[in-house]
């Protein structure tokens, strides 16, 4: 059935630099997408959310755009620092009518 | 702290055995969700429940029977399980059944021998 995945499954990236994590979807009715951090030993926890209506959407050094065209939503890191070591993950359904479907996840390592 | 609590946070148990994993939610939502998280796979949606009610059972198999007597706690029975049920089991909460921003416990790793 459709689901969301992932691009890439891992990525390293040196401390300092902006991190772009990508997530494709492939149900056209989804509006809904959050994308989600898990370190380890942790469960999931929020990161930012965006509806159907926006196309980008900031928060404090992260940024989630949506591009409804080609079924794509990525997540920026800006100055990526070693706590933000984490395996990510992205999640969409339909505003009010389905529970989230997450995507496999990608795990990024940061390095000093 | 997420206002979600999973106890215990490990547990071994073997095939014959009958184990319960307990969750509490401090955030005064309305709905209450068991995912299964393996190695290298999606979450997957076990059972939702809103305002106590189930609302929801992905195909999930009779060894796994849940249990939410009031809406701020959430039980997931365990018996005769198999080695592929070995995973870590996530609570979550949310306003509304629905799904949107879930907060998430710690979770409880299973190991089945």
């Amino acid at each position: 059935g459709e689901s969301v995945g992932l691009h890439l499954p891992t990525l390293s990236v040196q401390e300092g630099d902006n991190s772009i994590i990508n997530c494709a979807y492939s149900n056209s009715a989804s509006d809904y997408f959050i994308w989600y951090k898990q370190e380890s030993g942790k469960g999931p926890q929020f990161i930012i959310d965006i509806r159907s209506n926006m196309d980008k959407r900031q928060g404090q050094r992260v940024t989630v755009l949506l591009n409804k065209t080609v079924k794509h939503l990525s997540l920026q890191i800006a100055a990526t620092q070693p706590g933000d070591s984490a395996v990510y993950f992205c999640a969409e359904n339909i505003w009010g009518n389905t529970p989230l479907v997450f995507g496999k996840g990608t795990r990024l390592s940061v390095i000093a | 702290e997420t206002g979600v609590t999973q106890t215990p946070r490990h547990l071994v148990m073997g095939m014959t055995n009958k184990k319960s994993l307990k969750c509490e939610q401090h955030l005064g939502h309305n709905a209450m969700y068991w995912y299964k998280q393996s190695a290298k796979k999606p979450l997957e949606l076990m059972f939702v429940y809103s305002l106590e009610e189930r609302v929801e059972n992905n195909s999930v198999p009779s060894r796994f029977s849940p249990e939410c007597p009031n809406s701020s706690h959430l039980f997931l029975h365990l018996h005769t399980l198999q080695p592929e049920d070995s995973a870590l089991y996530l609570c979550a909460s949310s306003q509304e059944p629905t799904g949107q921003k879930l907060f998430f416990g710690s979770g409880t790793q299973l190991s089945v021998l």
